[in-house]
């Protein structure tokens, strides 16, 4: 079974616009982690954001907040005012503490912001 | 921030050669680096894993003879594709994690080697 779900292949946002990109997951342990990575053209991993499975509030980090819907075991990642350089892929992962304690990566949706 | 070089950036070689990549933790000691593979438009699979002065353990489907990976110390892991072949073709990275590194704590990648078998 798919741990990590991203629904999305590809969004558009124009720029300075508020976008929402989908993440699900699936898992039994209680203790797991949730993570956001980057990936422009040139291939790098760069980490956005963290979301713990114990956390109350939902995560933020700058433009990038996290929204946390533990009853539905979803992660979506909400990048507001969008920027150009913000068009990259955007990969959802998951790590279960007891389970695997690997990260294990969704498909990936592949932002493009337009002017 | 904690800082994992991965060398060289791109390879081009002919079929049958062995090709080595390196992976290094640059400012903290990565007791466990992850190895992953990725195909054009898709997603980071998961190949291995390495603990420092252990044997890595491969995931499902992935040749550890092909795939030969050691994790000597705790800052240098690598990774040698054993006879490329062009299906082995493809985008490599690696990750490290830091000692009593807990789910609160973002795994670290290299920036990624291209792999072109001709």
């Amino acid at each position: 079974a798919q741990k990590i779900t991203q629904t999305q292949p590809g969004m558009f946002v124009q720029e300075k616009e508020a976008v929402t990109l989908d993440c699900t997951y699936d898992t039994s342990d209680p203790s797991y982690g949730l993570f956001w990575y980057k990936q422009p053209s040139s291939g790098e991993m760069i980490f956005l954001i963290y979301q713990g499975s114990y956390d109350q509030q939902n995560a933020t980090e700058g433009r990038y907040s996290l929204n946390f819907q533990k009853a539905r075991k979803s992660a979506n990642l909400v990048i507001s005012a969008s920027q150009l350089g913000d068009s990259a892929m955007y990969f959802c992962a998951m790590r279960e503490v007891y389970n695997t304690d690997k990260l294990i990566f969704g498909t990936g949706t592949r932002l493009q912001v337009f002017p | 921030g904690a800082v994992v070089s991965q060398h060289p950036s791109w390879v081009i070689c002919k079929s049958g050669t062995s090709v080595k990549i390196e992976c290094r933790s640059l400012d903290f000691q990565a007791t466990t680096m992850f190895w992953y593979r990725q195909f054009p438009k898709q997603s980071l699979m998961l190949m291995a894993t390495s603990n420092e002065g252990s044997k890595a353990t491969y995931e499902q489907g992935v040749e550890k003879d092909k795939f030969l990976i050691n994790h000597a110390s705790l800052t240098l892991s690598t990774l040698t594709v054993t006879s490329a072949h062009p299906e082995d073709s493809s985008f490599y990275i690696c990750s490290a994690r830091g000692r009593g590194s807990d789910i609160f704590q973002p795994q670290h990648f290299g920036d990624g080697t291209r792999l072109s078998i001709l």
